[in-house]
């Protein structure tokens, strides 16, 4: 079984500030980790993921989220944050273990809106 | 290069009714996921198609079924509407065994039973 925690609700920050949203996960296997945004309703807009190799990986929009092993965390980071990022934002988690059997889904957590204000 | 359309935008129905959502991937993806986003949750995955086929299923009752045509559009079908099946539901493309790319999601149904 896979899972996704995100323990915040809810993130404010104020713009120009660095952001943060915690990510931490639960498989069985390997992960294949993701961020998607989510503005209201709208579907979800991929960020970025990590697949192998570096820990830290750069995605759209400056944002980066660095992978921790072994604290099974995927946090999203941006240096500077806008206003415009306000949004709802989504990790996702696939464990490598089910492309085996041709399956792929992804497994969500609750989401955290993220609030910048001026 | 359009990505993952989803229709109708808006729906609402009666319980007890049954509906139908329909979804056609970004050109070139083959598999079709649907997720099932409950306001103020994370997006559920009911089942994934394809090659015509249900490969995976989430915890869903068997009033969710779906189908998928040899152009790997998808239809999702809900039975016997209940109050709770009213949600946001997304679709997905992704290329078959290609784990480590990421899914493109459409801009959701937004589905209401009353």
């Amino acid at each position: 079984a896979q899972s996704v925690a995100q323990p915040e609700d809810q993130v404010n920050v104020a713009e120009g500030n660095p952001l943060t949203v915690k990510c931490t996960y639960s498989v069985s296997g390997n992960p294949y980790l993701f961020w998607y945004v989510q503005y209201p309703n709208r579907g979800l807009q991929f960020l970025l993921k990590y697949i192998t190799g570096d820990n830290l990986v750069k995605g759209s929009y400056g944002f980066e989220a660095e992978f921790n092993k072994s604290q099974t965390s995927f946090h999203l980071k941006k240096p500077s944050a806008l206003v415009s990022d306000s949004a709802l934002y989504f990790c996702a988690v696939r464990d490598r273990r089910q492309l085996t059997g041709g399956g792929n889904k992804l497994t969500f957590g609750t989401g955290t809106q993220l609030k910048v204000e001026l | 290069d359009a990505g993952v359309t989803q229709s109708p935008t808006h729906l609402i129905k009666t319980r007890g009714q049954q509906v139908t959502l329909r979804c056609s991937p970004k050109s070139g993806h083959d598999t079709v996921s649907w997720y099932q986003q409950a306001l103020g949750q994370g997006p559920q995955f009911i089942f994934q198609y394809y090659e015509e086929e249900e490969r995976q299923r989430g915890n869903f009752p068997d009033r969710f079924s779906g189908h998928q045509f040899p152009n790997y559009s998808s239809e999702l079908n809900v039975n016997a509407l209940l109050l709770g099946d009213s949600a946001l539901y997304l679709c997905a493309s992704s290329l078959r065994g290609r784990g480590n790319t990421e899914a493109f999601f459409g801009q959701g149904t937004r589905l209401t039973v009353v």
